[in-house]
């Protein structure tokens, strides 16, 4: 599974665009990047996924470049309740995946 | 359509004793897996089941620590006497049985507190 690197933390303000960005130099071809969300006493929760190019879903976008060693994920116009930690992973298709999860980006949404 | 639903919510234990916690997958799902969560860290992967059976369980404490997913019934993640060490939130996710982008659903966790 492909290591991940993300910021630790982020701040932004209503309103605003954020976009936050990983690494993953060791990505392996059959690795599709993986976004997930954590509020606080909740567990994760899906946002996107993709393998390259732009995915685009109702929450979020997600751009990967051609050589698939970064991605970012693209939150429009965020709101307080974005505020939560973000976590990159690396997860290989087919059956049986085991998801590695770092430390996560923490995002602050403040007024 | 009901999401992965685990209990209890909440475990509080005495060094010694034993914890089980359980994980109903969402419907149509067969691929229960279970994760650790410490606080301020990232979750860390435990074991992988399907129906009665164990795929992979690399990340499981070799002692004190089983899991199932039986034919009928929730998956239960045991742990025989907890040591304070074993206080952390206990995530369960499941996914469908086949298919590429194999996404994992969670639960809401399962916060287990050893006294």
């Amino acid at each position: 599974l492909a290591k991940t690197t993300q910021p630790i933390s982020m701040d932004s303000y209503e309103g605003q665009e954020v976009n936050i960005t990983c690494s993953h130099n060791n990505i392996a071809t059959n690795d599709y990047i993986t976004w997930y969300q954590q509020f606080p006493s909740q567990g994760p929760r899906f946002i996107i996924q993709g393998y390259k190019t732009k995915v685009t879903n109702e929450v979020a976008s997600l751009f990967i470049p051609a050589d698939r060693k970064s991605s970012t994920l693209s939150l429009p116009r965020v709101s307080l309740s974005d505020t939560a930690v973000y976590y990159c992973l690396g997860a290989s298709t087919g059956g049986g995946n085991k998801l590695t999860f770092g430390t996560g980006t923490q995002l602050k949404v403040e007024l | 359509n009901a999401g992965v639903m685990q209990n209890p919510r909440h475990l509080v234990r005495r060094r010694g004793q034993e914890a089980r916690l359980r994980c109903s997958p969402m419907k149509g799902h067969s691929h229960v897996y279970w994760y650790r969560q410490l606080p301020e860290e990232g979750l860390k992967f435990m074991v992988y089941l399907q129906k009665e059976n164990i795929i992979d369980e690399s990340g499981m404490p070799k002692e004190r620590f089983s899991a199932e997913f039986p034919k009928e019934g929730p998956s239960i993640l045991r742990i025989q006497q907890v040591v304070r060490g074993d206080s952390a939130a206990y995530f369960c996710a499941s996914s469908q049985e086949t298919g590429l982008q194999e996404t994992q659903y969670f639960g809401p966790g399962t916060r287990l507190l050893v006294l």
